[in-house]
C-alpha cells in the first residue's frame, strides 16, 4: 500500500473556476503535510504547508487536513492558465517525506 | 543568495561508467535528501542525511552511493549496479527537527545514459 495516495489525473478546469485537488495518507502517525507545484522539467516548490486539522488559507490557495479520514486537500480559487502544472502531496515524518504521484492540472483559457 | 544547487544540468553516462551528481546548499540546514522522479512518477527517495558523516538508505537505494563529509556538500554517485539510471534527479535540504519545516529543492539532474 502507497504511503500517500493521489489521483494522477488530468483535472481539467475553466479559468476562474475552482480546482480540488485530493490526497489520503496511510500513516496516522503523519504530523505535517505539504503542498508542491512542479511546472514540467522543473523542482518542485512550496504552495502551502498545514499541520493542524481545519482550513489554512494563503491568497487563491487553501488546504484543508482532516486527520481522522487522513485527508489532505487543495483548493485553488480563480484559477489561471499559469497554474497549469502537477501538484505533489507530501507527508512529513520524523524528516522523513512521502510523496504522492502528483495530479496533473490543465486550466483552459 | 541563499539556496540550493546542483551540477550538472545534464549528464550523460556510459554503460559500466560511475557518475557523481553534485549537490551543495547553503542554508545552514542539516538534513539533505537525494530523489529520483521517473516521468509522470512521484519523488522516490534514494538516500537522506540528517547529520554529517550519517546517512541511510531510502526506499530505492540499490545500485547509488553517497557521502556527507560537509554540512554544506551531499554527493551522489550513480554506479554502474544501476541499470536504469535514466531519471531526474532531485536533491533537497530540510531544517532538523521541526515538523512544520519544509524541504527546498534544487534545480534538478536530468542522467541519460549513451
Amino acid at each position: 500500500q502507497k504511503e500517500v495516495e493521489q489521483n494522477s489525473g488530468p483535472l481539467s478546469v475553466p479559468e476562474g473556476a475552482i480546482a480540488s485537488l485530493n490526497c489520503t495518507y496511510s500513516d496516522r502517525g503523519s504530523q505535517s503535510f505539504f503542498w508542491y507545484r512542479q511546472y514540467s522539467g522543473k523542482s518542485p516548490e512550496l504552495i502551502m504547508f498545514i499541520y493542524s486539522n481545519g482550513d489554512k488559507e494563503d491568497g487563491r490557495f487553501t488546504a484543508q487536513l482532516n486527520k481522522a479520514s487522513q485527508y489532505v486537500s487543495l483548493l485553488i480559487r480563480d484559477s489561471q492558465p499559469s497554474d497549469s502544472a502537477t501538484y505533489l502531496c507530501a507527508v512529513k515524518n520524523f524528516n522523513k517525506f512521502y510523496f504522492g504521484s502528483g495530479t496533473k492540472l490543465n486550466v483552459k483559457p | 543568495d541563499g539556496g540550493i544547487t546542483q551540477s550538472p544540468k545534464y549528464l550523460f553516462r556510459k554503460e559500466g561508467q560511475n557518475v557523481t551528481l553534485s549537490c551543495e546548499q547553503n542554508l545552514n540546514h542539516d538534513a539533505m535528501y537525494w530523489y529520483r522522479q521517473d516521468p509522470g512518477q512521484g519523488l522516490r527517495l534514494i538516500y537522506y542525511s540528517q547529520i554529517v558523516n550519517d546517512f541511510q538508505k531510502g526506499d530505492i537505494a540499490e545500485g547509488y552511493s553517497v557521502s556527507r563529509e560537509k554540512k554544506e556538500s551531499f554527493p551522489l554517485t550513480v554506479t554502474s549496479a544501476q541499470k536504469n539510471p535514466t531519471a531526474f534527479y532531485l536533491c533537497a535540504s530540510s531544517p532538523r527537527g521541526r515538523e512544520e519545516e519544509t524541504q527546498y529543492f534544487g534545480p534538478g539532474t536530468r542522467l541519460l545514459v549513451l
